[in-house]
């Protein structure tokens, strides 16, 4: 079993690109999320899916768009990126019957220049 | 503004000394997790509490409770560089499919 899996794992973008973040699950997970991590702030949520076919806003969703494409996959998109969004993306998944327990994939390291 | 607040936001100490991380709300939660992450990973689900006043024990961690479920504390006790990680509470306050994370404490054990 892979886990949870993202692509790409380092990204450099100029300020107004667009690119899409990819992360799968192999353990048949009903919720997927995405996260990103600052320094100092912890993990905040942007968006999260909590069965396939539904996506719900998180605490910091501007600027970012997601597709939960099946049960597996869960892509998470910046149309125009910023510099505020350079940061470390975190793709999870849980199985919502065991109290929403994090499964993390490796991180996706996002420079915005 | 977070919902938990985590104390200290740095701790360094030598191997083989003791360690306590706390974790702090003025919410009630349904149950408290606590994760490990390691530089350029993605954090690691230690272990979940639910009921108030609940202590478990992970080898040398030990993680409580508290009695009204608004807090919680991790303790390790002689401490190893293997420890060394960033530390993370999260908290699930309502079926709503989410769970809320602290800034998180960096443990660094020195050898």
């Amino acid at each position: 079993n892979a886990g949870v899996t993202q692509t790409p794992k380092f990204q450099v973008l100029k300020t107004g690109q667009s690119m899409t973040l990819q992360c799968a699950q192999d353990m048949n997970h009903n919720s997927m999320y995405w996260y990103r991590q600052d320094p100092g702030m912890g993990l905040r949520l942007i968006y999260y899916s909590a069965s396939e076919g539904t996506t719900d806003k998180g605490e910091v969703p501007n600027g970012y768009n997601v597709s939960r494409l099946n049960k597996r996959e869960f892509s998470l998109r910046l149309e125009s990126a910023a510099p505020s969004q350079t940061s470390v993306y975190f793709c999870a998944s849980s199985d919502s019957g065991q109290r929403y327990e994090q499964y993390f994939g490796p991180g996706t390291r996002l420079t915005v220049t | 503004t977070q919902l938990l607040e985590q104390s200290p936001q740095f701790l360094s100490i030598q191997e083989g000394e003791n360690l306590t991380v706390y974790c702090n709300s003025s919410s009630v939660f349904s149950s408290l997790q606590w994760y490990r992450q390691e530089p350029g990973e993605g954090p690691v689900l230690l272990v979940t509490v639910v009921t108030g006043g609940e202590v478990k024990k992970l080898k040398r961690l030990t993680f409580q409770f508290g009695d009204a479920r608004k807090d919680s504390s991790l303790h390790i006790t002689a401490a190893q560089p293997g420890d060394t990680g960033l530390y993370l509470c999260a908290g699930e306050t309502s079926n709503d499919y989410k769970l809320s994370f602290g800034a998180g404490t960096t443990v660094t054990v020195r050898a």
